[in-house]
């Protein structure tokens, strides 16, 4: 079954760090562009990133941009946020979702891992 | 930015549901999608480019649409499609979703 899996979510404090990632099974991750996706408690979708399959374009955005940094490793078949300076604002659930480089929908999306930012 | 109207949707199973996303500007209608949210699950894509049908959506979903004006409409509601529909757009290496309608019976 193709499917993504998001790991690494977890409690962490204001000011604190996580990195997130995500594996692929059942494909290419590499074939793929990627973007992450959060929801916080109660509320709607949120693009923060975008990743091309070659790396060669990366976007977030602005509530994100100089704190979170997206890579990929395409050998490991995986992806990477690194979220620094995290803020109680940047509590929610992750997704990450493969992207689309015609239609730039996402069309493959994992469960997503929670990350709660509180003191 | 997108809107979605209206907020919530009642209506009954077998019922006809028409929900709107409306753009502050014109988009690239190849650019636009619908996504259906469960709780407790990840998005799922039904409708990609404005108006064709992602892998596996029944042919009950449809979108439509052009310019800054799109809709997405599910002709006879079955049980299973009570949720959260989003639009999503792109745009400027941007990525936006709308604030999402919910359907409920």
């Amino acid at each position: 079954e193709v499917q993504l899996v998001e790991s690494g979510g977890g409690l962490v404090q204001p000011g604190g760090s996580l990195r997130l990632s995500c594996a692929a099974s059942a494909f290419t991750l590499s074939d793929f562009d990627v973007n992450w996706v959060r929801q916080a408690p109660g509320k709607g979708l949120e693009w923060v990133s975008h990743i091309s399959s070659s790396s060669s374009g990366i976007y977030y955005a602005d509530s994100v941009k100089g704190r979170f940094t997206i890579s990929r490793d395409n050998a490991k078949n995986s992806l990477y946020l690194q979220m620094n300076s995290l803020r109680a604002e940047d509590t929610a659930v992750y997704y990450c979702a493969t992207g689309n480089s015609y239609f730039y929908h996402m069309g493959v999306w994992g469960k997503g891992t929670t990350v709660t930012v509180s003191s | 930015v997108l809107t979605q109207s209206p907020g919530t949707l009642s209506l009954s199973p077998g019922e006809r549901a028409t929900l709107s996303c409306r753009a502050s500007q014109s988009i690239t209608s190849s650019y636009l999608a619908w996504y259906q949210q469960k709780p407790g699950q990840a998005p799922r894509l039904l409708i990609y480019g404005a108006s064709s049908r992602a892998a596996g959506i029944p042919d009950r979903f449809s979108g439509s649409g052009s310019g800054s004006d799109f809709t997405l409409t599910i002709s006879r509601l079955e049980p299973e499609d009570f949720a959260v529909y989003y639009c999503q757009q792109y745009g400027s290496s941007l990525w936006t979703f709308g604030q999402g309608t919910k359907v409920e019976i």
